[in-house]
Formats: structure tokens, sequence, C-alpha cells
């Protein structure tokens, strides 16, 4: 079945880069997102790629995309305490409206 | 603010009874999703409408569970007869009909956070 997998748990000192995987399972993905989510607000989409792209900048965020290895990461550099949150991966299928998330990688900033 | 909008935000609700939550969408948008998130997970999708048609439903949507989108604008989901599994925060999304420059992105919503006692 579709399956998302994210680490658990990342903590960076502020100001340097934090680097968050995924790996996925679903071959016919062709949207994959990155949200975040701070504590009482509902989830931001923060960037996307389509499964075409192997890169894709934004500002301070860089998304890598292996589709061969079904491996997804998001880089955020000069972190900063307000990146401290929870970020969501997650993918959609073609021809689907679902979304199917993993477990969520919180990131701790510290100074 | 013309985001999604979920009532309420917090239910607390003793074991069997029936609970109701709204969700309004964003208003140009025409589809609607409804997620469910447990603690230390993510969400897992329930329910997709394409205005008022429920066009797909998870199979964790058990026969307790019932989606309405009458006309197409909000969004009701009922729980009858609440067990303590339910208790999660429930998400509720929406988007626009075509594709954009996100990539269909959907927009959530707060959230209601129902704890079954």
């Amino acid at each position: 079945g579709e399956d998302v997998e994210q680490s658990l748990f990342l903590s960076v000192r502020e100001g340097d880069s934090s680097v968050i995987n995924c790996t996925y399972t679903d071959s016919s993905s062709t949207y994959l997102y990155w949200y975040k989510q701070e504590p009482g607000a509902g989830l931001q989409l923060l960037t996307y790629i389509f499964s075409n792209m192997d890169m894709k900048q934004d500002q301070r965020l860089t998304v890598l995309l292996n589709k061969k290895d079904k491996h997804l990461s998001l880089r955020i550099a000069d972190t900063q305490t307000g990146d401290s949150a929870i970020y969501f991966c997650a993918t959609r299928a073609g021809g689907y409206n679902k979304l199917i998330f993993g477990a969520g990688t919180r990131l701790a900033v510290h100074p | 603010d013309t985001g999604v909008s979920q009532d309420p935000r917090h239910k607390i609700t003793k074991r069997g009874q029936n609970v109701t939550f709204r969700c309004d969408p964003i208003s140009e948008h025409n589809r609607l999703y409804w997620y469910r998130q447990t603690l230390g997970q993510g969400p897992e999708f329930l329910t997709y409408f394409q205005n008022e048609a429920q066009l797909e439903k998870s199979r964790l949507l058990s026969d307790r569970f019932s989606a309405e989108r009458p006309k197409g604008s909000f969004s009701t989901l009922e729980i009858q007869r609440t067990e303590q599994g339910d208790s999660a925060m429930y998400l509720c999304a929406s988007s626009p009909a075509t594709s954009g420059r996100m990539g269909n992105e959907q927009f959530f919503g707060p959230g209601t956070r129902l704890t079954v006692l």
C-alpha cells in the first residue's frame, strides 16, 4: 500500500542548515509536498515538487527529489527559531485527490 | 479572514454521544476534504467532495461516520455513538477545481479537537 516515512525528530543550532528526509512507496506519486504545522495551528503548505523535477528552490527552502530511490528531502538554510515546528511530507498520485502524509518530523532550533 | 474555518475548535463528549463538526471552505473552492490526525501521526484521509458529490471515502470512515455537503459550500462531519478511539483532531481542507501554481494545493483549516471521555 501507500506509505510515507520520516524521521521523528531533528535538532539544529540557529543559523545552521536543517535537512529533513522522507521516503515514500507509491511510484505513481505525481506531486510531493512539504507542510509545516505549528502548535495549535493548521497545516501550512511550504512548497511542492512535481515528479518530473529533481530540485526546486524557494528562498531558504530547497527540495530534492530522487525518484529512483523514492526519497524526498527539505533543506532549510539559515534555520531560525521561528522554523521550530513539525514538518510533514505528503504525496499525491495523479488522478487522485487524497494526500498521503508521513508522521511528521519535529524540528527543534536551539541557540 | 478568507481561509478555511472549522467549528467548534474543541469538543469534549461522553462515549456514546453523537457529535457534529462544521467546515466552511474558501468560497471559490469546489473541492473539500476531511482528514483525521491522532497524536504523533500525520493526517489520514477520510473523505472528499467535489461540489455536493461525495466522490471518495476511506475505509477508515466506519458506518458511524457520515459527511455531507448539501449545497456544495459548507460541510458537516457527524460521528454517531462516539468511542474513545475517535478522539483526534479532525481537519478540513479545500482546493480549487483546476491545478494552480501550487500543484492543486489543499488549504487546511485549524481543525476540531475531539476528546471522548
